[in-house]
Formats: structure tokens, sequence, C-alpha cells
């Protein structure tokens, strides 16, 4: 079936070191992915999106990865913070148009050890 | 501006009863939807809105109902609470479709059926 989902659930990462959490998508139709940030009792945030027209989006300390051929999508964060520990996970819409269609993947329990 | 506020944070019901959980967002946005989180598992929609007056049902609906009677407003009742419905709920909105624009959500309202 159709699914998004992450390649490890857990990651520990020294403070200052470079985080990289991985998504792997199935359904090639799908034209936005999201990626968001869910500290421990709060909503989910958003934190950066990317479009299939475009293959990598830079933020803030962050870059989005998209690659289409393996339908792969990665979170890379830069010089990592105590701050950045939490859960992220992706989301992918499909072009219908719909809200219905946003699919969220599982998560990954971002560690930063000091 | 205050943004997406899900009330109540917390709530324990007994199996069959049946409540409301409520959601409101100040920035008039147009689409509100209702997520459950379980763990181990991404977000899954429940029902959304694209508009005043109208609703749609998104992934896992039954045993839920909703209505927008205004941009602001979006309640999720519980019709008759079942253990299976223990999860935390997410309240979300966005100026358009959620996979075009950032989607804002709430802290998230724990429930637990018992």
């Amino acid at each position: 079936g159709e699914s998004v989902g992450l390649h490890l659930p857990t990651l520990s990462v020294q403070e200052g070191d470079n985080s990289i959490i991985n998504c792997a998508y199935s359904n090639s139709a799908s034209d936005y992915f999201i990626w968001y940030k869910q500290e421990s009792g709060k909503g989910p945030q958003f934190i950066i999106d990317i479009r299939s027209n475009m293959d990598k989006r830079q933020g803030q300390r962050v870059t989005v990865l998209l690659n289409k051929t393996v339908k792969h999508l990665s979170l890379q964060i830069a010089a990592t913070q105590p701050g950045d520990s939490a859960v992220y996970f992706c989301a992918e819409k499909r072009p219908s148009g719909s809200a219905r269609q946003l699919t969220f993947g599982s998560g990954t329990q971002l560690t930063v050890l000091p | 501006n205050a943004g997406v506020t899900q009330t109540p944070k917390f709530q324990v019901l007994k199996t069959g009863q049946s409540m409301t959980l409520q959601c409101a967002q100040d920035m008039n946005h147009e689409y509100m939807s209702w997520y459950r989180q379980d763990p181990g598992m991404g977000l899954r929609l429940i029902h959304y809105s694209v508009g005043a007056g109208i609703t749609d049902q998104g992934e896992v609906p039954n045993g839920y109902n909703v209505s927008r009677s205004t941009t602001e407003d979006f309640p999720l009742r519980l019709l008759s609470a079942a253990p299976s419905q223990t999860s935390v709920y997410f309240c979300a909105s966005s100026y358009e479709s959620f996979g075009n624009t950032e989607a804002f959500f709430g802290q998230g309202t724990r429930l637990t059926v018992v």
C-alpha cells in the first residue's frame, strides 16, 4: 500500500553535529512535502516544505532534499542544538487539491546529546 | 494573535459518554481539520472543513461528528466514547488547502476513555 515512512524511529546526535532525518514515500504522484517538528506536549510545528519541482530547499539551519527517483525525502539540521530535540515527521500531499490527501509519517525522535 | 486554541487540554471519559472538543482560530483561515495521534503512528485525519458550512470526512471519521457554523470555530464531537478513541487530538488550520500553505496546529487534547 501507499505510505509515508521513516527509516529510523530514533536518532541521537552530539550537540553541534549535523542531523539527517530521512523519509521514504511511495506515491510518485505526491507533489508537495512538509517537515514538522513536535516537541513533547505540544502540537506539530511547520519547519520547511518543498514542492516536487524542486530538489532542494534551505531555511534557517535546515535543508530539505527531495530525490524523486528513489522517492526519498530528507531533513538536514545544521549545528544541532538541545532545542532541536523533538519528534520530526514528514507529510506528503497528493495532487488532488484536498486537505484529505495530506498523509503524515510516524515520526523520528531526535535526541541531542550534550 | 492566539493562533489555534484547543480546549480542554486533558479529558477523561467513561465509555459511552459524549463530549465536544473545542477548536478556535483567530487567523481567518478557511481550512480547518481534526487529527488524532496514536503512539507509533502518524497523524490521521478525522474530519476537515474547507470553509464555514462545509465539512467532509477524513481517513478515520467513524464515531466523530463536526460542524463549521463560523470561520473561527470547528468543534469535534464524540458521540459515544469508546476506549479505542483514547488518543491525542490536534486541530489545525491554514489559509489555503494543507498542501499549499503552512498548517498551524493547536496544542492538542489528550483524551482517555476508560
